[in-house]
């Protein structure tokens, strides 16, 4: 299946700041799937993408479909402390599946 | 609006015994269904998922299996556990037209001793 490559794979946080992070991909993506895991739950979608240079809100978090159609990005504006997680890059792997990179975590500095 | 629940949401089981683990669906009609693994500290690995009833694509060779016996109803079952069976399963669905647009369920954490 196709490789997805998160970056950074952690994150420290503090509360006010942006943070960005991406993804790239070993093939070309027709859509972008970007999603948040709280500890003991199951991911939640927060973003899909489905056309290159695409630019996508929801709420405080912006993602963005690479033109290369092989990269995208998730940043995060304002940062409060329930916005720590792990997120999840995803892009289709054959139909009807997904790949999903490895994810980033995001803590808080203390 | 549609929602996903999965049970039981902690298992501890013995090396050997069977499984069950149940996911259903509501709100939506002929969803895609899937079930995931994940590791402590990983990634997800999709094990199977269905486009209908009966209707089961394997993903990885393992011990486990999956049923679809009802449209919203999706099964992972083992008849042995193994110790490396141990992780967070997650099931999710698509909608019919929306395949990669998938939503998860709460999990269920399999501990096997």
């Amino acid at each position: 299946g196709q490789q997805l490559n998160q970056s950074p794979q952690s994150m420290f946080i503090q509360e006010g700041e942006d943070v960005s992070m991406n993804c790239t991909s070993s093939s070309i993506f027709n859509t972008w799937l970007w999603y948040k895991q709280d500890p003991g739950e199951g991911p939640v979608l927060l973003i899909a993408l489905y056309k290159a240079g695409e630019l996508t809100s929801n709420g405080r978090l912006t993602a963005q479909f690479g033109i290369t159609r092989k990269d995208s990005f998730l940043n995060i504006s304002a940062s409060i402390p329930s916005d720590v997680g792990i997120y999840f890059c995803a892009g289709p792997s054959g139909d009807y599946k997904l790949s999903f990179g490895a994810g980033t975590t995001v803590t808080v500095r203390a | 609006s549609q929602t996903i629940h999965q049970w039981p949401a902690t298992l501890v089981q013995p090396v050997g015994s069977p499984l069950s683990l149940e996911c259903t669906v509501e709100g939506t009609s002929n969803p895609n269904l899937y079930w995931y693994r994940q590791a402590a500290g990983r990634g997800l690995q999709l094990l199977f998922y269905s486009v209908g009833i009966g209707q089961i694509s394997s993903e990885v060779p393992q011990n486990l299996s999956a049923s679809r016996p009802q449209d919203r109803q999706f099964i992972l079952s083992s008849k042995k556990l193994l110790l490396s069976d141990s992780g967070f399963y997650l099931c999710a669905w698509s909608a019919w037209g929306l395949p990669y647009e998938q939503y998860f369920g709460p999990g269920t954490r399999l501990t096997v001793t």
